[in-house]
């Protein structure tokens, strides 16, 4: 059974610019979390899709933003970076709606660097 | 304040041994879960293991066991017979299931153990 697929696996951007990450979740899966990992802030909850709804945002701004399709796979974007976006950016998809106990399943991964 | 508490940011245990990771949680909700990943270098988080707050027994996973102290509110992660890979960063993290916390459904990470394993 394939796994939490992200892609790409690295990226390297410029300030003011826009990127746009992907995310699909293993077969059956129908909600998918995304997560920002830095070395500072530890690993912190941006959004929560189920069924093509956002169902719960973490503390961010508007700038990050996300979408989940009818196939359950899911973007992520950012605009407008700035320097403290570089970070590994994790997507992780579970079988239930985030509010049950079911564990979340995570993929590798994609780390940003922004120049 | 911290919902997810690792004291201990890195630790070392020999291989073969057996290795305590602590974490410690503060939530008001009845119904929560608890939940052991592992990350290594390369970046991608393992599921380990899972408790429940209403499970009776403590969870097991292979050499994964969750020593569960609910009064305690605390959640350690066991490791018995330490293997050379099991090097890696360790996170506990809780997610509140009920539906009166509003964003508090998402999963809350604590600040994670490094662990290495010594040959």
């Amino acid at each position: 059974k394939a796994g939490v697929t992200q892609t790409p696996r690295y990226l390297i951007k410029t300030r003011g610019q826009q990127v746009t990450l992907s995310c699909s979740p293993i077969s059956g899966h129908r909600s998918v979390s995304w997560y920002q990992q830095t070395p500072g802030q530890g690993l912190q909850f941006l959004f929560e899709y189920f069924s093509e709804t956002q169902r719960n945002k973490g503390n961010f701004p508007g700038r990050f933003s996300g979408r989940q399709f009818s196939n359950s796979r899911s973007e992520m974007n950012v605009s407008t970076l700035e320097l403290g976006d570089s970070a590994l950016y994790l997507c992780a998809s579970s079988r239930g709606q985030i509010g049950s106990n079911q564990p979340q399943h995570f993929g590798d991964g994609t780390r940003l660097s922004i120049l | 304040a911290q919902k997810i508490t690792q004291t201990q940011p890195g630790m070392f245990v020999q291989e073969k041994e057996a290795v305590t990771l602590d974490c410690t949680y503060d939530t008001s909700d009845p119904s929560y879960g608890l939940f052991w990943y592992k990350q290594p270098s390369s970046g991608e988080m393992i599921f380990l293991i899972y408790q429940g707050s209403y499970d009776q027994q403590n969870a097991t996973e292979g050499r994964y066991s969750l020593n569960f102290q609910k009064a305690r509110k605390s959640a350690n992660l066991v490791i018995s017979a330490s293997q050379l890979g099991d090097s890696a960063m360790y996170f506990c993290a809780m997610r509140e299931a009920s539906r009166d916390s509003g964003s508090a459904r998402q999963l809350t990470f604590g600040s994670g153990t490094q662990l290495t394993v010594l040959p």
